[in-house]
């Protein structure tokens, strides 16, 4: 079992749309929980952190199940430029802190 | 602005050659990261870093070896190419625990 799993998609759809991504993770011990964004033939870049109280930053809500091992990612009223890959990552304690990747959700939003 | 570099954006190899892939970043981070990036499988970390001369594993180190020897320096290391690490690699640094600011990526393609 990979230790980050998402839903690699496709998921397209409309402008306007709410669109919702889950990643679960398998390391129970796991300490810190992020939302990258990724778009074509660049580099990831933070797009939220996610807290055990769940987070908002405008049309973003993450949120974070300790007892299930999964956060979430929702948009709302989908924009055409918030298609990318969204990709989840988990950091836990390994003397070093360790991050690991999920593959990514490929999300197109189209007109 | 946290700003990571990397020596090449593209980078042609042949197989069999000795091959270095270098990383600066200039926010003073205690963590470096080198990850490979292949379509359907995601970022893989390959080495990590938290601290100066410390290394660890990831997940796929065969092939692979790192130099960390100043703080805001890491360095990949092929020691002999092979066609199977055509691959975008990407560096990344980070605060422990804390978000990742990844590099621009480099893409390798070897012959």
């Amino acid at each position: 079992r990979k230790e980050v799993e998402q839903d690699p998609g496709p998921f397209n759809v409309p402008e306007g749309a709410t669109v919702a991504f889950n990643c679960t993770y398998s390391n129970s011990a796991s300490q810190s929980f992020f939302w990258y964004r990724q778009d074509c033939r660049k580099e990831p870049k933070l797009l939220m952190s996610v807290y055990s109280s769940g987070n908002e930053d405008g049309r973003f809500t993450a949120q974070l199940n300790r007892a299930s091992q999964y956060i979430s990612l929702l948009i709302r009223d989908s924009k055409l430029s918030d298609s990318a890959t969204y990709l989840c990552a988990v950091t836990f304690n390994t003397g070093g802190f360790k991050t690991i990747f999920g593959a990514g959700t490929r999300l197109f939003v189209k007109a | 602005d946290v700003k990571v570099t990397q020596s090449s954006r593209y980078l042609v190899k042949r197989t069999g050659e000795k091959v270095f892939l270098e990383c600066v970043q200039d926010m003073d981070h205690e963590n470096m990261f080198w990850y490979r990036q292949d379509p359907g499988l995601g970022l893989r970390l390959i080495y990590f870093s938290y601290d100066v001369k410390m290394k660890e594993k990831g997940d796929i180190p065969e092939g692979y070896s790192v130099s960390r020897e100043k703080k805001e320096r890491f360095s990949l290391i092929l020691e002999s190419a092979s066609t199977n690490q055509t691959s975008m690699y990407l560096c990344a640094s980070s605060r422990t625990g804390e978000t990742q600011y990844f590099g621009p990526g480099t893409r390798l393609l070897v012959l």
